[in-house]
């Protein structure tokens, strides 16, 4: 199975600030990472599939690049409606596997 | 409208199966992946089972292979997963989804296994 190290595992941040996480997966996954947001109580919403595709209605402060074993995902301008646990997902081989988790949480 | 309704948790002993339902509306589930993702309390997100369109295939992590069976039937646009030999640290929400990567995704089935 292919191992995804996903840091970091909490960020702390002010509104309007970057952050960006990272996962690094145990081979080359060849960009089929996604991104997604869990809010306390509630399923997870995706809001990036294959590195960098912006699902349709979710803002574009989301963003995510990478290549290989090598991907990071960001938010620009954090606004309130961002504090939530974000996780990465390899879709490239089964099974599929989740990061750790990053827990984003106002400074 | 997408919507995937999961149904059949509840409380069990160690050692008890359970078979939890996901009945899917709103778009070709013969057509698409069906997926069981699980994630225990406080804890992070764990990929449990997936079964591909036609349901030929499966797959399963070792943490749950031999022990859960993933299936669907197409003919009546719902998903199971069979889980055997219950274990405390199988206690957990557990959430189907469709897509690949998922976006479409239930509510959610809590799953607790005590004695």
């Amino acid at each position: 199975d292919i191992q995804m190290t996903q840091s970091p595992p909490s960020l702390s941040a002010s509104l309007g600030d970057k952050v960006t996480i990272t996962c690094q997966t145990s081979q080359n996954i060849n960009k089929y990472i996604a991104w997604y947001q869990q809010k306390p109580g509630k399923a997870p919403r995706l809001l990036i599939g294959f590195t960098s595709r912006l699902v349709s209605g979710i803002p574009s402060r989301f963003s995510g690049s990478g290549s290989g074993r090598d991907y990071s995902f960001s938010i620009s301008n954090v606004e309130s409606e961002d504090i939530a646990s974000y996780y990465c997902l390899q879709y490239d081989n089964s099974p599929r596997t989740f990061g750790g988790g990053t827990k984003l949480e106002l400074k | 409208e997408v919507q995937l309704v999961e149904s059949g948790g509840g409380l069990v002993q160690p050692g008890s199966p359970l078979k939890l339902s996901c009945a899917a509306s709103g778009f070709t589930f013969s057509s698409n992946w069906l997926n069981w993702i699980r994630q225990a309390p406080g804890k992070g997100l764990e990929w449990v089972a997936s079964i591909n369109p036609d349901g030929s295939s499966t797959y399963y992590p070792d943490t749950v292979k031999g022990r859960f069976v993933v299936s669907k039937d197409n003919a009546k646009n719902t998903g199971y997963l069979q889980m055997n030999n219950l274990r405390s640290e199988d206690t957990a929400m557990y959430y189907c989804a469709t897509t690949s990567p998922p976006l479409y995704w239930g509510q959610g089935v809590m799953v607790t296994v005590s004695s």
